[in-house]
């Protein structure tokens, strides 16, 4: 059973960099053509897509967080991670790590989620 | 970019059906995805490409796609289907995910 795990700062200071990873373990991350994503849900309210890696390489970004966004995989780790710049309190929210289910855009799924992580942004 | 409309909240009876729906321009030419998150769980894929189930979701969830609107059906509601739903599409136009507000489903 392929399982996920989110790691990194619960705190981090306004105008610092957010950097999570999630941790893949049942599975490899390179096998089987599958692509990875983050996905946030501040506190009470719903969830907003972050991005994506490709299973290439390959990154896609929400454009209203494209400038601050960094997606990265490290195979020999079996992990890939998030980094967020230039954080605000708008920023805080649970992050969760998910894989993307549909081998193609035209099924664009979320089928393995982590447990999700609380990261609060705050001096 | 593209939006997904979903009403905040339904209410149903245990036993009866309760349908949630999801708007966007022309939702049927895309695919939807539907989860159900309980309160401090992560979300949980209950349908994906509009009607299909992951294996181990009951068949009491379906779901339907056509024109501007979708739809997630759980037959027989149970106490225990009480929970957030979100749907989710991919917008091809803007090259990102994109979810709907979510609906609070209450089991009166």
């Amino acid at each position: 059973q392929l399982q996920l795990q989110e790691s990194g700062s619960g705190l981090v200071k306004p105008s610092q960099t957010l950097s999570l990873t999630c941790a893949v373990s049942g599975g490899s991350i390179s096998s089987g053509g599958y692509s990875w994503s983050w996905i946030r849900q501040p506190p009470g309210k719903g969830l907003e897509w972050i991005g994506y890696i490709y299973h290439s390489g390959s990154t896609y970004y929400n454009p209203s967080l494209k400038s601050r966004v960094t997606i990265s995989v490290d195979r020999s780790k079996n992990q890939f991670s998030l980094k967020l710049s230039s954080v605000t309190a708008a920023d805080t929210a649970v992050y969760y790590c998910a894989r993307v289910g549909g081998l193609t855009l035209d099924s664009y799924y979320f089928d393995y989620w982590g447990q999700g992580t609380l990261v609060t942004v705050s001096s | 970019s593209y939006v997904l409309t979903q009403p905040p909240s339904v209410s149903v009876a245990p036993g009866q059906t309760a349908r949630i729906t999801c708007g966007g321009n022309n939702i049927g030419s895309k695919s939807v995805h539907w989860y159900q998150q309980k309160p401090g769980q992560a979300p949980v894929l209950v349908v994906y490409d509009d009607s299909d189930r992951p294996s181990g979701i009951p068949e009491r969830f379906s779901g339907s796609n056509s024109g501007n609107t979708a739809t997630l059906t759980i037959s027989r509601v149970e106490a225990g289907d009480e929970a957030d739903y979100y749907c989710q599409v991919w917008d091809s136009s803007s090259d990102q995910g994109v979810f709907g507000g979510g609906t609070k489903l209450t089991v009166l």
